[in-house]
């Protein structure tokens, strides 16, 4: 079993959807929790942090479910820019691991 | 702006020369580096951790001495991929955080590598 699991997608949907991606980890020492995104062909860049409260940035919600060991990314109203690669970071103290990412791909 | 620089961007190199490609923490001093390797289409694959002043922690099925990596200072690691073949050609990508558990971990921009 990977540390770090995601659907790999793709996930198609119209603009204008809501969709969500989870993530499964398998260490239960994690501390810290990420959601990435990554473009074709460029470096990942930080979407949000994940806090076991929830935390919520415009359009985008994370939440983490440590009983269960998931943590999930919901984006309401997605645009043609939200295509990407979603990518879950699960931090172990110094131990980072990164699942496979999900494919996004918003259509008009 | 990119608070982790990773140069250069591109390379081409010729089968059986090394290429050094460089990673600098430019706002915080950062301990431990982490290599990545993605081939297109694929994910991340850590190749190794970077710890400044000692030797890097490979991944299994990562070759030490082909890829090797130097963490001089707490701001700079470098990854050596040495007598490079055609299937070393890749996305080679570096990240640190800075010295408290926790932070953000930020990615530098990215190394194409293409071996000719």
């Amino acid at each position: 079993r990977k540390e770090v699991e995601q659907d790999p997608g793709p996930f198609n949907v119209p603009e204008g959807a809501t969709v969500a991606f989870n993530c499964t980890y398998s260490n239960s020492a994690s501390q810290s929790f990420f959601w990435y995104r990554q473009d074709c062909r460029k470096e990942p860049k930080l979407l949000m942090s994940v806090y076991s409260s929830g935390n919520e940035d415009g359009r985008f919600t994370a939440q983490l479910n440590r009983a269960s060991q998931y943590i999930s990314l919901l984006i309401r109203d997605s645009k043609l820019s939200d295509s990407a690669t979603y990518l879950c970071v699960v931090d172990a103290g110094n131990m980072l691991t990164f699942g496979g990412g999900t494919r996004l791909m918003v259509k008009p | 702006g990119a608070v982790v620089s990773q140069h250069p961007s591109w390379v081409i190199c010729k089968s059986g020369t090394s290429v050094k490609i460089e990673c600098r923490s430019l706002d915080f001093q950062a301990t431990t580096m982490f290599w990545y390797r993605q081939f297109p289409k694929q994910s991340l694959m850590l190749m190794a951790t970077s710890n400044e002043g000692s030797k890097a922690t490979y991944e299994q099925g990562v070759e030490k001495d082909k890829f090797l990596i130097n963490h001089a200072s707490l701001t700079l690691s470098t990854l050596t991929v040495t007598s490079a073949h055609p299937e070393d050609s890749s996305f080679y990508i570096c990240s640190a955080r800075a010295d408290r558990v926790g932070n953000t971990i930020y990615f530098g921009e990215g190394s194409w590598l293409t071996v000719v």
